[in-house]
């Protein structure tokens, strides 16, 4: 089993839609949750870390529930520059290295 | 500004060969750098983690005296893949931990390395 486990994609949606990303984990001591944005043959960069209580950060939200051990992110609005593959990442505890997931790949249309 | 650079960002180069890519901490001294390896359409995967002044620990399955890691100062570390094969090909990554984030242990990745071995 996976670490950390994502669907795919890919997404295709048209500007302004709202799309979901969900994600699991199969380490349940693990200790921080990200998300980061790749975009094609970039590095990953940090879009959010996730907070059990829910965090927002303009038209992106990611929620956590440690008891199933699962991540999402719900980007509103969708834009053509939201287009890019999407990582799911969890850390096991400070100063560790991430783990990452295979990626949601998503494409916004105009 | 960038926080971590590496070199080269391509590197294309025969079979056999070697290859040495450097990863440099511009903003702080890191006594931890992670390198890590992607192949197309899969994942980031750990290799290893490198620190300075001491040998690397590699991840299960990830060759030591294949992929070379040496952390010789406190902003510089580098990535030798020896004898070089195409399925070394991939895009090296490598991150820095900023031992100043406090709790949050925040890492930078620095921008990749696209490695082809023909």
């Amino acid at each position: 089993r996976k670490e950390v486990e994502q669907d795919p994609g890919p997404f295709n949606v048209p500007e302004g839609a709202t799309v979901a990303f969900n994600c699991t984990y199969s380490n349940s001591a693990s200790q921080s949750f990200f998300w980061y944005r790749q975009d094609c043959r970039k590095e990953p960069k940090l879009l959010m870390s996730v907070y059990s209580s829910g965090n927002e950060d303009g038209r992106f939200t990611a929620q956590l529930n440690r008891a199933s051990q699962y991540i999402s992110l719900l980007i509103r609005d969708s834009k053509l520059s939201d287009s890019a593959t999407y990582l799911c990442v969890v850390k096991l505890q400070a100063g560790t290295a991430l783990i990452f997931g295979k990626g949601t790949t998503l494409s916004v249309s105009s | 500004g960038a926080v971590v650079s590496q070199h080269p960002s391509r590197v294309i180069c025969k079979s056999g060969t070697s290859v040495k890519i450097e990863c440099r901490s511009l903003d702080f001294q890191a006594t931890t750098m992670f390198w890590y390896r992607q192949f197309p359409k899969q994942s980031l995967m750990l290799m290893a983690t490198s620190n300075e002044g001491s040998k690397a620990t590699y991840e299960q399955g990830v060759e030591k005296d294949k992929f070379l890691i040496n952390h010789a100062s406190l902003t510089l570390s580098t990535l030798t893949v020896t004898s070089a094969h195409p399925e070394d090909s991939s895009f090296y990554i490598c991150s820095v931990l900023d031992p100043t984030s406090g709790v949050t242990y925040e890492q930078y990745f620095g921008p990749g390395t696209r490695l082809t071995v023909t």
